[in-house]
């Protein structure tokens, strides 16, 4: 079975710039979280999708991060514009479960931003 | 809010136990843990419900204390593949699986 995909891998960009992160789930998953994990840190949630609706975003800086989750599939986060301070790897993960019980997660392997 | 992992860090030779704790200090449905090597994901370990049970495959095992918010995972007769960090993760009761990650045990293991 694959896993959750990620991409890019690795992204560098300036201060003020934007970018986009795509993560496509493991087949069958109806849930979708984006994390944050910045260096010596555990991952925080950023958003978490139920097929296509979002079911938590309390933690997302809505000034300048987006996310959707199309068709309830594929999902992007989008940075704009980026501080030095979102420096971090951004995690995918999907679950099967509907809402309330304890699925274990599956993480992609995430991608590194570096702004300078 | 965070639930907080002691120790933070530990160093064990092939072989030797270890138990990491997990503490919240809220209400918790579930507790999660996972471990993460350097420069991977966090990969899923296993899952305690609240009800105090304990669950284990191999010689990694956890308990769950509902009443004291308390997890421990505890890692016996260590291998060197058991090295990276663990994390809890706690969901509370209407939290729609969301997930709350602690900051992390690092655990070393050397031959």
């Amino acid at each position: 079975e694959a896993g959750v995909a990620q991409s890019p891998r690795y992204k560098i960009i300036e201060k003020r710039q934007s970018v986009a992160f795509w993560c496509n789930p493991i087949s069958g998953h109806a849930t979708l979280y984006w994390y944050q994990q910045i260096l010596g840190q555990g991952p925080k949630l950023l958003i978490q999708f139920q097929n296509n609706g979002v079911v938590d975003d309390s933690q997302l800086p809505k000034d300048r991060f987006s996310a959707e989750r199309l068709k309830g599939v594929d999902s992007t986060l989008k940075i704009q514009p980026a501080k030095l301070e979102d420096s971090a790897v951004y995690l995918c993960a999907s679950s099967f479960g509907p809402k309330l019980l304890p699925y274990e997660q599956y993480f992609g392997p995430g991608t590194r931003l570096t702004v300078t | 809010q965070q639930p907080v992992q002691s120790p933070q860090a530990v160093i064990l030779r092939e072989g030797e136990d270890a138990v990491i704790n997990c503490s919240s200090s809220k209400a918790l449905y579930s507790v999660h843990w996972y471990r993460q090597k350097h420069g991977e994901a966090p990969v899923f370990l296993m899952i305690l419900l609240k009800g105090g049970e304990q669950k284990g495959h191999d010689k990694i095992s956890a308990s769950f204390n509902e009443k004291k918010q308390q997890s421990s995972l505890y890692l016996t007769a260590s291998q060197l593949s058991y090295s990276g960090t663990y994390f809890c993760a706690v969901a509370g009761g209407t939290s729609y699986g969301k997930l709350t990650f602690g900051q992390g045990t690092i655990l070393t293991v050397h031959p």
